[in-house]
Order: structure tokens, then sequence, then C-alpha cells
């Protein structure tokens, strides 16, 4: 089975911060890679997908980098509504998510 | 609009059943692949398994910790997807989000989107 790995874990930023979460796959995944924003009580919410297609409705400042084995999600300019976790899924082989990288408030 | 509803979460012990069902509405139901995915109190997502599309085989997938005591199926005559959890654990307490499978402009599935509000399941003694 393919494995997830994104770091950090946790991430303290400050509105308008640059800010990039990275996801690696055990093995090559292409470019089958999704990212998902999540906020506490909610559903996840889909932003790219194919590592860099932005998903309709979703700001701009969001992007996605990689193939193979390594991505990024990239937030230009951190905005208060971004405070949430990330995750990472691969669709290369099953499905399986990265176990998350909380950004929070410094 | 694209929803998806689930509903069946509840208490149970351990070593019981549960089915949840997830309606969908606003697209066509019988086309699409499902999927669960779970999250256990404060923890990150764990895709659970999937079914395809009668047209693609209506096979189904599973993750290796709930194989051959979960199982998924579907009724495209009343635009549901089913959950049955046998032998249930501690550690299946989770909120149960069904979704739909995406594809792409290059024909490849697998992302995510639209997800339903969750269920909550909670299996304790």
């Amino acid at each position: 089975d393919i494995q997830m790995t994104q770091s950090p874990s946790t991430l303290s930023a400050s509105v308008g911060d640059r800010v990039t979460i990275t996801c690696r796959a055990s093995q090559s995944i292409s470019s089958w890679l999704a990212w998902y924003q999540q906020k506490p009580g909610k559903a996840p919410k889909l932003l790219i997908y194919k590592a860099s297609s932005l998903e309709s409705g979703v700001p701009s400042r969001f992007s996605g980098s990689g193939s193979g084995t390594e991505f990024t999600l990239t937030i230009s300019s951190l905005q208060p509504d971004d405070f949430a976790t990330y995750y990472c899924q691969q669709y290369n082989s099953y499905r399986a998510f990265g176990q998350g990288t909380k950004v929070e408030i410094k | 609009e694209v929803q998806l509803v689930e509903s069946g979460g509840g208490l149970v012990k351990p070593g019981g059943s549960l089915r949840l069902s997830c309606a969908g509405s606003g697209f066509t139901f019988s086309n699409a692949w499902m999927s669960w995915v779970r999250q256990a109190p404060g923890k990150g997502l764990e895709w659970v398994g999937r079914i395809k599309s009668k047209t693609d085989g209506g096979t189904t997938d599973y993750t290796a910790p709930v194989k051959g005591r979960f199982t998924i199926s579907r009724d495209d005559s009343k635009n549901t997807l089913y959950l049955q959890m046998n032998s249930l654990k501690t550690e299946d307490t989770a909120v149960y989000y069904c979704t739909t499978e995406q594809t792409d402009s290059s024909g490849w599935r697998g992302y995510l989107q639209p997800w339903g509000q969750g269920t909550l399941v909670t299996v304790s003694s």
C-alpha cells in the first residue's frame, strides 16, 4: 500500500505569510494527488486535484505542485479563513491520506 | 445542487453491527463511484473503501483494518450508498463521511468531492 507523509504536522504562521506544506508518497503516484482543507466539525473541502489543478471557486492564493513522490501545497498570502487542517490524498492506487498539517495562528 | 446525506450512526457495543446510509441527490448516482472515509475523534482522515458504478463492474475495495468486517453496497434505484459494519471494535469509533470520486479531464478518477456532513459511530461498552 502507498503511504503518504505530510510535513510539518503543525505550522504556526501569521496573516500575510507564505505557507508551504509538503506531502511525500512512499512510491511514485504520478500526479494523482489532491489537497483538502478541513475546519473543526466540518467535512473536508477539495482545494487541488491532479497535483496542481485548482478546484472551481477556490481562491488563487492556493497552489499545488510536484509529481512522482514529492508534492507541495502553497498558500501565497495566508488569510484569516485559511487557519485549518490540510490533508493530501493519493489516488494512484486505491486511496490514502496524509496525516494532516494544522495551520495555526502564530 | 449535489448533496450527500449520511444517516444511521449511533452507539453500539463492541462486537455489534450497524448499517450506515448515504442518500445522494443532484447528480446521476448510478454513474458515480462512491467512497466512505472516516475520522476518529481528534485524528486524521482514513479512507475506508469504495464501490464502483455497476457499469464499471460494481466492485468494492477496502482498507486493510476493515476488510472482512465492513461491506459497501449501493441501491441505484434509491440513490443510496450503504456501509454495513460488523464485528465492530472500539477503534472503529469515528465520524463516517460518504463522498463521490471525481474524474479529471484526463479520465483518471479518484479525488473526492463533494462530501456529506458525516455521521458519528461510537463503539463502546
